[in-house]
């Protein structure tokens, strides 16, 4: 169970085009669910924080015109990257946490999107 | 200032054998959690192990232990029997409640464990 999954896996899109990952809880209800960025070699950098049906946290330094996201519903959040450059590449990462069932305050990651921006 | 250290950039262990990879953290909160993940080249994040700042016990899962040492700030992971599969990166983490924010992770560098036959 608590199974996140992501789309796509991996993208590569020209400069200047918009790109949109998908992140679903499968099995539970993922009251807030949160985006990560990872460098190659580096650690996860938290995004931004999203609760369903309200607007998302952003962490400082993080563009929140350039990385729009949704959580509509509380299966389904999404990350928009606006006008990507080659900058913006990189491994982004989910994760959804519930307050039911065993993933009550555990964060379930999602296989994560690679995105090439050439 | 970091609030997750993990001093090791890279790990050797023989098969079989036991390692330890170290993490030490800061925090003033009285309550907090700490977990260690592996990811693996595929990149995806697999849970390994959860300790709770009130749990009196080490936590434990398989070949998996975490050496919890809550005056020294230290929360270890300790893998024994070493498998090939268990080479990867391994990340430790904290569960923060900032004043007026959300609950969220703070990662530390990560330790990349090679495991040799």
């Amino acid at each position: 169970g608590a199974v996140v999954s992501q789309h796509p896996s991996w993208v590569i899109c020209k400069s200047g085009t918009s790109v949109k990952i998908e992140c679903r809880s499968l099995d539970f209800q993922a009251t807030t669910m949160f985006w990560y960025r990872q460098f190659p070699k580096q650690s996860l950098m938290l995004m931004a924080t999203s609760n369903e049906g309200s607007k998302a946290t952003y962490e400082q330094g993080v563009e929140k015109d350039k990385f729009l996201i949704n959580h509509a519903s509380l299966t389904l959040s999404t990350l928009t990257v606006t006008s990507a450059h080659p900058e913006d590449s990189s491994f982004y990462i989910c994760s959804g946490s519930g307050t039911s069932g065993r993933a009550y305050n555990e964060q379930f990651f999602g296989p994560g999107t690679r995105l090439t921006v050439l | 200032a970091q609030k997750i250290t993990q001093t090791q950039p890279g790990m050797f262990v023989q098969e079989k054998e036991a390692v330890t990879l170290d993490c030490t953290y800061d925090t003033s909160d009285q309550s907090y959690g700490l977990f260690w993940y592996k990811q693996p080249s595929s990149g995806e994040m697999i849970f390994l192990i959860y300790q709770g700042s009130y749990d009196e016990q080490n936590a434990t899962e398989g070949r998996y232990s975490l050496n919890f040492q809550k005056a020294r700030k230290s929360a270890n992971l300790v893998i024994s029997a070493s498998q090939l599969g268990d080479s990867a990166m391994y990340f430790c983490a904290m569960r923060e409640l900032p004043q007026g924010g959300s609950e969220k992770l703070v990662f530390g560098k990560g330790t990349k464990l090679t495991v040799n036959p």
